[in-house]
């Protein structure tokens, strides 16, 4: 979803079911696509990526889904547990030299 | 191994002051790139370093920041005469090399800064 302001979107699960996570890009140039994790008062951490040229990517537990189309990503996490909880970011990389530009952000709460 | 490191992990500093933080990238990485996270937000890119190249300054908000990298490995990130806009955590990644292919960014926990 969207953000505004200081208002991270926010999903919130049921341990073990599914969670989906979705982002809006802004560059179709964009050649990279990468999710990251960011637990309380810690830095980012790499999930998994996906380059422009694919659709689908699977992880453990995770899966990405890019459509060029309409600019959109998503991250599915299977099973979520307690250890999912965090805000995800999604990145691409829009030139040579892996700068990235980040989403804004989504809330993962997970409810034992 | 070792990661990224971060230092100081908090700073409180009075508006005017100037600050320098710094960064130890992981060893061998030759990028190294500064973001800045203002509170709900999403990582805002600054500067970044790679190898010997001039480094690609296109993120950063005013003159009043500047970053330089010694030897190819640590870099301090200096902020002059802080404003309270300045308040954010500043984040440290470093990567095994920046080009055409893409190789994953390592980022540090991160310095919160506190401009009052």
């Amino acid at each position: 979803g969207e953000s505004v302001g200081l208002h991270l979107p926010t999903l919130s699960v049921q341990e073990g079911d599914n969670s989906i996570i979705n982002c809006a890009y802004s560059n179709s140039a964009s050649d990279y696509f990468i999710w990251y994790k960011q637990e309380s008062g810690k830095g980012p951490q790499f999930i998994i990526d996906i380059r422009s040229n694919m659709d689908k990517r699977q992880g453990q537990r995770v899966t990405v889904l890019l459509n060029k189309t309409v600019k959109h990503l998503s991250l599915q996490i299977a099973a979520t547990q307690p250890g999912d909880s965090a805000v995800y970011f999604c990145a691409e990389r829009e030139s040579w030299g892996n700068k990235l530009v980040f989403g804004a952000g989504t809330i993962l709460r997970v409810k034992s | 191994g070792a990661g990224v490191s971060q230092s100081p992990s908090n700073k409180v500093t009075e508006k005017g002051k100037d600050v320098e933080l710094r960064c130890d990238p992981i060893s061998g990485h030759t990028a190294l790139y500064w973001y800045r996270q203002s509170l709900g937000q999403g990582l805002e890119f600054l500067i970044y370093f790679q190898g010997n190249s001039a480094p690609d300054k296109s993120g950063l908000p005013s003159d009043r920041f500047s970053a330089e990298r010694t030897g190819g490995s640590v870099s301090t990130l200096t902020i002059q005469r802080t404003q309270q806009e300045d308040s954010a955590v500043y984040l440290c990644a470093s990567s095994p090399f920046a080009g055409t292919v893409y190789y994953e960014q390592y980022f540090g926990p991160g310095t919160r800064l506190t401009v009052t």
